[in-house]
């Protein structure tokens, strides 16, 4: 079975310009969670979907981030425009029963110069 | 909001020698759950405690949730080269249902 897959890995990009980020998670999963961890610091907490629906996105910075998962499959995170202070990497996580295990992907790491 | 700290920050051990890291979250937790994040990797789930007062073990791992539901801990006996990593205490707790990260121990073992 495969795991949670994120595209790409790495993104190295101008401030000023767009991104976006994609991730896959596990087939059959209804919880898709973003995560940051920025400079080897906490991971912190961006949103959440069950299904295509944004459950909590309290963790959103502003209005520079916009998420979706679009047929509550594969999401999107894109950042619009990037600024210096978004560089970290981005984590994707996802399982099926809320409180249980959390799968993260990979992971992308974004670089904003 | 609420916050999860953990201690130590970061933890330099010798082979062989016994690591813990404590986590303190300001509010009370319904569970906790503990992830491992090996150098350049992505976080790991290692086990969920739900009950006040719990005790967990893993081979040389011990995790224990304490009894007011509002900290943990994890404790390597003999530690291993393939134990570094950074180890993160994650909690879920009050009206929220996301999972709230601690900020995280990096263990490192010296040969």
């Amino acid at each position: 079975e495969a795991g949670v897959t994120q595209f790409p890995s790495h993104s190295v990009i101008e401030k000023g310009q767009t991104v976006t980020l994609r991730c896959d998670p596990i087939s059959g999963h209804d919880n898709l969670y973003w995560y940051r961890r920025v400079m080897g610091k906490e991971i912190k907490f961006l949103l959440h979907f069950v299904k295509e629906s944004k459950q909590d996105e309290s963790g959103m910075p502003n209005n520079r981030f916009l998420a979706e998962r679009t047929g509550g499959t594969y999401s999107t995170l894109k950042v619009q425009p990037a600024e210096l202070e978004d560089s970290g990497v981005y984590f994707c996580a996802s399982n099926q029963v809320l409180g249980t295990e959390a799968f993260f992907g990979q992971g992308t790491r974004l670089t904003v110069v | 909001g609420q916050q999860v700290m953990q201690i130590p920050q970061y933890q330099h051990v010798q082979e062989g020698e016994d690591f813990t890291t404590y986590c303190n979250s300001s509010t009370t937790l319904s569970n906790i759950q503990w992830y491992k994040q090996r150098p350049g990797g992505h976080p790991v789930f290692l086990i969920q405690l739900v009950k006040s007062g719990e005790v967990k073990k893993q081979k040389r791992l011990t995790f224990q949730f304490g009894e007011a539901k509002k900290n943990s801990s994890l404790h390597i006996t003999a530690t291993q080269t393939t134990d570094v990593g950074t180890y993160f205490c994650a909690g879920r707790g009050g009206a929220t249902n996301k999972l709230i990260f601690g900020t995280g121990t990096l263990l490192a073992v010296q040969p």
